[in-house]
């Protein structure tokens, strides 16, 4: 079975913290992304990458980085978080079929 | 650039019902077209998928079809069960270039027994 593993489910962490989501695919996809959804908006791209330390900007980057060392590796930062960054996230990769992992849900306090 | 629109809801349907739920999308040239599945508390999960114009992509009786002419891929079945009650994401992804997948909205589905 094909697999997108996220290294949390449930995240809280406190205001102006560094948080870094992990995602991990066993697939050899090349295209990786991280994505956040919120009740009435759907998914939205935060981040994606195409290759191993290559990446680009999705619709609502600002906030977040992303690092790709490894092709099956691709974490997202929060440099500092926020309140406004609750919210459940979604990694995914594809070929072109996307997989998703099973989500993490941060809240931040 | 690339969308995808499809109804909110919540559709609220009585089990054995017929569902549809309408997708349209704007892409250049031949994307690939997916449907997604969520259910509470988890990440998404392929139904479906159709590659090209006119394939049918069909899953535990789900079933939508790829129209070029009319750039849709609405989802069907023939009888809902209290089990479908999920929601349900509308997707692309271009037939070239980075693979970006579009997602849309989401269509929440609840089915009462």
């Amino acid at each position: 079975d094909v697999k997108v593993t996220q290294s949390s489910r449930y995240l809280v962490k406190r205001t102006g913290e560094k948080v870094f989501l992990e995602c991990v695919q066993d697939m050899d996809h090349e295209n990786m992304f991280w994505y956040r959804q919120d009740p009435g908006l759907g998914l939205r791209l935060i981040y994606f990458s195409y290759d191993v330390k290559m990446k680009e900007k999705g619709d609502i980057p600002e906030g977040y980085s992303v690092s790709r060392e490894k092709k099956e590796r691709f974490s997202l930062i929060l440099e500092s978080a926020s309140t406004n960054q609750t919210s459940m996230y979604l990694c995914a990769s594809s070929s072109p079929t996307a997989f998703f992992g099973q989500g993490t849900r941060l809240t931040v306090v | 650039g690339d969308s995808v629109t499809q109804m909110e809801g919540p559709v609220t349907l009585s089990e054995e019902a017929f569902l549809t739920i309408n997708c349209t999308y704007t892409a250049t040239g031949y994307p690939s077209l997916f449907w997604y599945v969520q259910y509470p508390g988890e990440g998404l999960q392929l139904l479906l998928k159709a590659t090209k114009a006119d394939d049918k992509g069909s899953n535990k009786g789900f079933e939508a079809t790829y129209r070029k002419e009319t750039t849709s891929f609405h989802l069907e079945k023939g009888s809902v069960q209290v089990s479908d009650s999920a929601v349900y994401f509308c997707a692309l992804s271009p037939s070239g270039g980075y693979q970006k997948v579009t997602f849309g909205i989401g269509t929440k589905l609840q089915v009462i027994p």
